[in-house]
């Protein structure tokens, strides 16, 4: 069964660097989405990718995040300026449409730890 | 906002045992709820979901979920748990008037332990 994939699996990075976290959604699939899990936290949105731009975001994707999908299959999520806070699990998700009735599938992870 | 609480943070059972894993939601308006399973080092998998109509739902691997508008809550239930089943099970609901699509909300999960 086709899968999302996610790499690398664990990125540790020093607080103020760049950061790029990599996900392949599903071939046929045409939404993207980035969810992110604080240690004991709960799953929280960041953003919704669609048609080459972003359709939602939340507060928490604020001007040091972005997206990209720079070519057919990457889809991106950079952080320009890491901060401690932003230590936490990484999930990319893709749905074939951004119906309700069309389930996100998942990747496995990114765990970033900021130092 | 919404949001959805996950009252245990874990649930150790015995195989073979039944198990409820318990979800409550904030909401006065329309929901749809989901019930996602994490397994060891694998991301998030769909386990169920409430869009309308009967209120007892079935899903994958003998789970079922029951949808109490009047309690907003959506328990998820299994009569017999396999030792397979220990994972981390994440409730989850969007707001059909302001979510858009699949803009979920998750709540802090569920670390169910099957122990022999």
């Amino acid at each position: 069964e086709p899968e999302v994939t996610q790499t690398p699996s664990h990125q540790v990075t020093q607080m103020g660097q760049e950061v790029i976290l990599r996900c392949v959604p599903i071939s046929n699939h045409l939404y993207f989405y980035w969810y992110r899990q604080i240690l004991g936290q709960k799953v929280e949105f960041l953003v919704s990718f669609y048609n080459n731009e972003i359709s939602e975001k939340s507060e928490i994707f604020d001007d040091q995040f972005s997206v990209e999908r720079p070519d057919g299959s990457n889809f991106t999520l950079k952080i320009r300026s890491t901060k401690l806070e932003d230590s936490a699990m990484y999930f990319c998700a893709s749905s074939v449409s951004g119906s309700y009735n069309s389930p996100l599938h998942f990747g496995n992870g990114t765990r970033l730890t900021v130092t | 906002a919404q949001s959805v609480t996950q009252l245990d943070s874990q649930v150790p059972v015995f195989e073979e045992a039944p198990v409820e894993l318990r979800c409550n939601y904030s909401s006065s308006v329309s929901v749809y709820l989901f019930w996602y399973v994490q397994y060891p080092n694998q991301g998030l998998q769909l386990l169920l979901k409430y869009l309308s109509g009967s209120t007892l739902v079935k899903g994958i691997n003998g789970f079922e979920a029951e949808f109490n508008k009047s309690q907003t809550s959506f328990h998820l239930r299994k009569p017999s748990v396999h030792i397979s089943d220990t994972a981390e099970y994440f409730c989850a609901v969007t707001d059909i008037l302001t979510g858009g699509g699949n803009k979920l909300t998750f709540g802090t999960g569920t670390q169910l332990k099957v122990e022999l």
